[in-house]
């Protein structure tokens, strides 16, 4: 069985860079898109970006600019950094694996969800 | 961006009766659209994908139909357990990959 685990400070301060990693066990990070994704307390989801174990990425447009995931195969891990963050940045952030699609060859939705950490950015 | 609008935002319904959700697209997302459960305190879970597969493990309760700009969610009997929040997500145009804004299922 599949599982994914965040990890990383749960709060930061403004002005200052978010990071979080996203442990899989239970399976090889080999093969799928893995993502980031975000909802603030009492808010609806917005997807931050992922990345392929090849490392392509691809990001949120309007995140972009502060935007940066890595990973890193030999551990089966990857990471967010999500710089000059604010008060807006707070939210439970995700890490999820994009379902591959059996009839389409293709992305089908996010099949495996981390438990979510909460990130509070305060000074 | 696409943008996915969910309807109604709170929907009530009695154990044992139908729940039919709605989500409409701002542009045509074709059958690249995914329903989420979400109770409170946990990770959304993948209950269908390509508009009206099952994702596995997903009791057959659950239905998605439609494609384009018109999708529907249906719950055929509910049971306690369904009582959550529900995301519908489209991935037809990325970036983003974008969701709607929920609705909240609750005991009528």
């Amino acid at each position: 069985q599949v599982q994914l685990q965040e990890s990383g400070p749960g709060l930061v301060k403004p002005s200052e860079t978010l990071s979080l990693t996203c442990t899989v066990s239970g399976g090889s990070i080999s093969s799928y898109y893995w993502s980031w994704i975000r909802q603030p307390p009492g808010k609806g989801l917005e997807w931050i970006g992922y990345i392929y174990y090849s490392g392509s990425t691809n990001y949120n447009p309007s995140l972009k600019s502060r935007v940066t995931i890595s990973v890193d195969t030999s551990k089966n891990q990857f990471s967010l950094k999500l710089s000059s963050v604010t008060a807006a940045d707070t939210a439970v952030y995700y890490c999820a694996r994009g379902h591959y699609d059996i009839l389409t060859g293709g992305f089908g939705g996010f099949d495996y969800w981390g438990q979510g950490t909460l990130v509070t950015v305060s000074s | 961006e696409i943008v996915m609008t969910q309807s109604p935002a709170t929907l009530s319904v009695s154990p044992g009766e139908r729940a039919t959700l709605s989500c409409r697209a701002s542009q045509s997302v074709s059958s690249n659209l995914a329903w989420y459960q979400q109770k409170p305190g946990q990770a959304p879970r993948l209950l269908i994908y390509g508009a009206s597969t099952r994702a596995t493990g997903i009791p057959a309760r659950f239905s998605g139909s439609g494609s384009g700009t018109e999708f529907t969610l249906t719950i055929s009997s509910l049971q306690s357990e369904d009582f959550a929040v529900y995301y519908c997500q489209q991935y037809n145009n990325w970036p983003p990959w974008t969701f709607g804004q929920g609705t909240k299922l609750e005991i009528k």
